[in-house]
């Protein structure tokens, strides 16, 4: 969704080096959430935030931290990456409707590979 | 946390109706079924949301029966580019984060 913007697309890094993914939505959307998918398997969670001041880990939080820096942005950092973060990442935004449906709307995902 | 169970693949020809079901025996009260369709190297995207007996739009259906302890989705009359992995989710809506996850999906391969 075009709405929900991820850079970089592609990312090549060396174990050891620190590395920031980022995300940004002009949806308007309070809730925001990093998601990371490892080969032929679904999304795992890593981190979500309810909105600027609210955030929350996921099933796989270790050694990945966030930065909520304004409603329409969201980061992912890997304080040191290791070659096991090798991955998609995708970053996803949601709301309210108001019908209560809370559906994810999901960024086009960033490769990351970690040498 | 409601744990789903769907079928790894499926294999479908042009112009059938394909059915996924995923069980949820664990369904909490509050819990809503939402199944999302991912294309390879792109994001997950929304199919259709249920909490009981059918919901129907322009993409799918999706059948839920009485005990909810799985539901169905029905893809009417497909075609190749409906080649994908559909993951089925249950979580309560209002707190969905965190609270659902996406498992491994159902890969659905559609045949000429």
């Amino acid at each position: 969704d075009a709405d929900v913007t991820q850079t970089p697309r592609n990312r090549i890094t060396k174990t050891g080096k620190r590395i920031m993914l980022e995300c940004s939505q002009t949806k308007g959307h309070d809730r925001m959430y990093w998601y990371r998918q490892d080969p032929g398997l679904g999304l795992q969670l890593i981190y979500y935030s309810f909105d600027v001041k609210d955030i929350n880990k996921g099933e796989i939080s270790d050694g990945y931290s966030v930065s909520r820096q304004a409603q329409a942005k969201f980061s992912l950092s890997l304080e040191s990456a290791i070659p096991n973060q090798t991955a998609l990442y995708f970053c996803a935004t949601s709301d309210l409707s108001g019908t209560g449906e809370n559906i994810q709307y999901f960024g086009a995902g960033t490769r990351l590979s970690v040498l | 946390l409601a744990k789903t169970t769907q079928p790894i693949s499926m294999d479908s020809y042009e112009g059938q109706e394909v059915n996924i079901t995923c069980s949820h025996n664990n369904i909490a009260t509050n819990d809503y079924i939402t199944w999302y369709q991912q294309f390879p190297s792109q994001g997950p995207r929304f199919i259709i949301q249920g909490y009981k007996t059918k919901v129907t739009n322009e993409v799918a259906s999706l059948f839920i029966p009485a005990d909810r302890k799985s539901s169905t989705l029905s893809l009417p009359r497909v075609s190749l580019s409906d080649t994908a992995v559909y993951y089925c989710l249950v979580g309560e809506r209002r707190t969905n984060a965190g609270k659902s996850t996406f498992g491994d999906g159902t890969t659905l391969t559609v045949k000429p």
